[in-house]
């Protein structure tokens, strides 16, 4: 069980915005750890989305985006298309726990 | 553009030693570190753990007991060594270029596709 909270599943029709949350607490998130956001297709190697909270690697449209406030942050997929069709995780570090962790995943689907 | 590819056997008796090999190409294996990562079907991402280039490593504290992690720059590869394997070992293993900012966490900006390494007699 992670110390990290996320939606099982998102949903939105094509074109539409859709917002993934990462709900932590204060010995991750809310302790100022940065968050970062990978995005999962079967068969192909997990994709970087967003690093410290915000920042896109190149590459990366942008259509997807960061942020983060208090416990939480988020990941904002404006535009939603067939191909973001995936599982995105959330990660951070946990200082109870000493160690990096990741949130549970969020499957998003195009309606 | 760094590429990354895990190699070794699918399918490992209970108690023996997983061993998987990741090979880089395609840039430096230096000024960076190296994670290995799982996920058990149908389940989340674990960490497993990381090794610096300088050879430095750091685990996941519930696997600590099982895993080694090393490094051979001359031939680009990073190399996991997980021991007395059960079947709760039985996961898609993935190899991770990790770039390290502190004072946040570090972050993994290229992997490999992925092995699935699967632990039954």
């Amino acid at each position: 069980q992670s110390v990290l909270t996320q939606p099982p599943s998102v949903s939105g029709a094509p074109g539409q915005r859709v917002t993934i949350s990462c709900t932590g607490s204060s010995s991750n998130i809310g302790a100022g750890y940065d968050v970062h956001w990978y995005q999962l297709l079967p068969g192909t190697a997990p994709k970087l989305l967003i690093y410290g909270n915000i920042n896109r690697p190149s590459g990366v449209p942008d259509r997807f985006s960061g942020s983060k406030s208090g416990t939480s942050a988020s990941l904002a997929i404006a535009g939603l298309r067939a191909e973001d069709e995936a599982d995105y995780y959330c990660q951070s570090y946990d200082s109870s726990l000493r160690d990096y962790v990741f949130g549970p995943g969020t499957k998003v689907t195009a309606l | 553009q760094v590429q990354l590819q895990e190699s070794g056997p699918g399918l490992v008796k209970p108690s023996e030693t997983l061993s998987l090999t990741c090979t880089v190409s395609g840039g430096s294996i230096g000024d960076y570190y190296w994670t290995w990562i799982r996920q058990p079907p149908g389940r989340g991402l674990e960490r497993i753990g990381y090794i610096s280039y300088t050879g430095s490593t750091n685990y996941n504290p519930s696997l600590k007991s099982r895993v080694t992690i090393s490094l051979d720059t001359s031939r680009k590869q990073v190399f996991l060594r997980l021991t007395s394997v059960t079947a709760a070992d039985t996961a898609v293993y993935y190899c991770a270029r990790t770039s390290v900012s502190p004072p946040g966490p570090p972050y993994f900006d290229s992997w490999g596709q992925g092995t699935l390494v699967t632990v039954s007699s």
